[in-house]
């Protein structure tokens, strides 16, 4: 259990500018979700996979944002025409997707955008 | 929609001493999970321990137990014994409708 990886772990981008963020979750795990997380905040969830299919978005989840599983392994989060308000912490998290398993996380990716 | 409410911005305590973390939750679904995360300066989320809302008995791990009053919505944490490194925020969180739902946090500062 090599645990999740998060890269880059801070990316700094200046508005307007498109970001992807890689995500490797445990590798038994079929579920896989991503939060962001403002400061003094809690994380707040933004979508989650069941392998390759996308299961639900949340409505902070704007046309701009759009995430991928292609092969059921890695997740990529891209978010295009990246705004100040895009600024926070993106965590990644995995589980083995039984109702009573815990979400394990990521160290996350820090965005600023200037 | 779930919601989790933690009034406790800040907590601080002397070291080798109990604090208690207070959380409150809405939900109208009778089974459920709820989990308590902590989360160092260095960013990583780790899970402190969890409970299933159909059992009636406190999960304990360790130092930490929970004081878990279903009728209430209540899930409050309780650290024993209080250690430097405990130091962190703690997240009360709620899993329904696939998915966790995380209160704002507490930061604990522990007080040597």
């Amino acid at each position: 259990d090599t645990g999740v990886s998060q890269n880059p772990r801070h990316k700094i981008t200046k508005r307007g500018q498109n970001v992807t963020f890689r995500c490797d979750p445990i590798s038994e795990h079929n579920r896989l979700y991503w939060y962001r997380q403002t400061l003094g905040q809690g994380p707040e969830f933004l979508t989650y996979f069941q392998n390759e299919a996308q299961l639900e978005k949340s409505r902070l989840l704007s046309d701009r944002f759009s995430a991928e599983r292609p092969k059921g392994s890695f997740s990529t989060l891209e978010i295009q025409r990246t705004e100040q308000g895009d600024s926070a912490m993106y965590l990644c998290a995995s589980s083995t997707g039984m109702y009573n398993s815990p979400l394990h996380f990521g160290n996350g990716t820090r965005l600023t955008v200037t | 929609a779930q919601t989790v409410t933690q009034s406790q911005p800040e907590m601080s305590v002397q070291e080798a001493e109990t604090v208690t973390l207070s959380c409150t939750y809405d939900t109208s679904e009778s089974d459920y999970y709820l989990f308590w995360y902590k989360q160092p300066p260095s960013r990583q989320m780790i899970l402190v321990i969890r409970q299933e809302a159909y059992k009636q008995q406190n999960a304990t791990e360790n130092r930490f137990s929970v004081n878990f009053q279903k009728a209430a919505k209540s899930f409050s944490l309780k650290i024993s014994d209080s250690q430097l490194g405990d130091a962190a925020m703690y997240f009360c969180a709620y899993f329904g409708n696939e998915k966790l739902t995380f209160g704002t946090g507490t930061r604990l500062t522990i007080i040597p």
